[in-house]
């Protein structure tokens, strides 16, 4: 069964460095979307992404986050100047074209641990 | 304020007995209501999907009911196995003119033992 995959595993970064998480979507996938995890915490929304522009977002994605899907296999998450309370797991997910948020099963990836030192 | 509430916080059943996870929210305006299985260290994974018209759908053991008028959804596993121990996880998404959001509820974990 096709999968997302996400790269790497674990990331572990300086404050105030930039990061860039990888994902690698379901290959007929065309909406695609980013949430985290902080530990303990539930998961939360941050961006969804359909036909090369954001299509919605949440309040957590501000100014220093930014997505992009650079080529036609990717889908990249990019923070800038990362803080210790940007510490947590980023979910990648994918769905069909009929899905944007209705009525298909978004599929996750197994997500990347983000530690900021 | 949207929100969605789970109950229990977790739970500790012995295997092959049968267990009720509870879900209830305040969504507006309501689009669908899904369940999530989240193994430790993994991403979740999809269990079921329901409209405002469905009021259950099953996937093998896992069987979601959804009551729209109540506001309120429940998991049932039957005949639970050892691989059934994961956070369940409910999340409703909610639709307007601005876009649509997904609210996720903390879950529930559920711990199945021998």
């Amino acid at each position: 069964e096709p999968e997302v995959t996400q790269t790497p595993s674990h990331q572990v970064t300086q404050m105030g460095q930039e990061v860039i998480l990888r994902c690698v979507p379901i290959s007929n996938h065309l909406y695609f979307y980013w949430y985290r995890q902080i530990l303990g915490q539930k998961v939360e929304f941050l961006v969804s992404f359909y036909n090369n522009e954001i299509s919605e977002k949440s309040e957590i994605f501000d100014d220093q986050f930014s997505v992009e899907r650079p080529d036609g296999s990717n889908f990249t998450l990019k923070i800038r100047s990362t803080k210790l309370e940007d510490s947590a797991m980023y979910f990648c997910a994918s769905s069909t074209p009929r899905g944007r948020m209705g009525n298909q099963p978004q599929h996750f990836g197994d997500g990347t641990r983000l530690s900021i030192l | 304020k949207n929100q969605v509430e789970q109950s229990p916080q977790s739970l500790i059943i012995l295997e092959g007995k049968n267990c009720t996870l509870q879900c209830n929210y305040t969504v507006s305006p309501f689009s669908n209501l899904r369940w999530y299985k989240q193994d430790t260290g993994r991403g979740p994974v999809s269990l079921t999907i329901m409209t405002f018209s469905e009021n259950t759908k099953s996937n093998g053991r896992y069987t979601a009911t959804l009551d729209a008028d109540t506001k309120q959804s429940s998991l049932h596993i039957t005949a639970s196995q050892l691989s059934d121990s994961a956070s369940y996880i409910c999340v409703v998404s909610a639709s307007n003119q601005a876009g649509t959001a997904l609210i996720f509820g903390k879950g529930t974990t559920l711990s199945v033992s021998s």
